[in-house]
């Protein structure tokens, strides 16, 4: 089957940097999206990528590696905002999004 | 700009009760889809139009049903409502089909009781 995996909660600090991974097992791979859903809010887009390699957009990046099917998404410089939680989905052979369950963070001052 | 507009926001639904929920996108997106989301669960795919006039399954597409007779409306229908239907329901757009970024409603909080 396929199956996305990510941890369920994380804790970080007002300022640090925190990584959230995000592992798959797709039935192909077309491409690996980040959202972020704060809470009673709908998903917003952060970030896709398709190649291997880091993508960096201001204080979030997001990297990927196809061989191993692992992602991660680095947020720096954290802020009490950043409080949500933030969605791993895959795009597979059939051009379809698999999602996985989410990860709260929490922010702490 | 409205973007992807759904409604209700939120409804309280009698077991057996039929209903409606609205999505309409103002994008001209050609893909649209339904989705709902539990808690501990990812969102899961109800149903999806890749353009207008077609549609296809999801993963749970069991007791709902669509239709897209233009671009920009997508509705989703309960003919039979059960408890376990109770979710928030998102509607989202996208411009091509799984690899470029989703646009989502801000969701209809549906309870069935």
């Amino acid at each position: 089957g396929q199956n996305i995996d990510q941890p369920t909660e994380m804790t970080a600090t007002e300022g640090a940097i925190v990584q959230i991974n995000c592992t798959y097992q797709t039935s192909g791979f077309n491409g690996l999206f980040w959202y972020q859903q704060h809470a009673g809010e709908a998903p917003t887009f952060l970030s896709y990528n398709v190649l291997d390699g880091l993508e960096e957009k201001g204080r979030f990046s997001s990297f990927l590696s196809r061989s191993k099917g692992y992602s991660y998404l680095l947020l720096k410089e954290l802020q009490m905002k950043d409080s949500a939680s933030y969605l791993c989905a895959v795009t597979d052979s059939n051009y379809q999004l698999i999602w996985g369950a989410g990860t709260k963070l929490i922010i702490k001052p | 700009t409205a973007g992807i507009t759904q409604a209700p926001t939120s409804q309280i639904l009698a077991a057996g009760r039929s209903m409606t929920l609205r999505c309409t996108q103002d994008m001209r997106h050609n893909a649209m889809y339904w989705y709902r989301q539990d808690l501990g669960l990812g969102l899961r795919l109800i149903h999806y139009s890749n353009t207008a006039g077609t549609t296809g399954k999801g993963e749970v597409p069991d007791g709902y049903s669509v239709s897209r007779a233009n671009t920009d409306d997508f509705p989703l229908t309960l003919a039979s409502a059960v408890p376990s239907q109770t979710s928030v329901y998102f509607c989202a757009s996208s411009e091509g089909t799984g690899n470029t970024e989703a646009f989502f409603g801000q969701g209809t909080r549906l309870t069935v009781v």
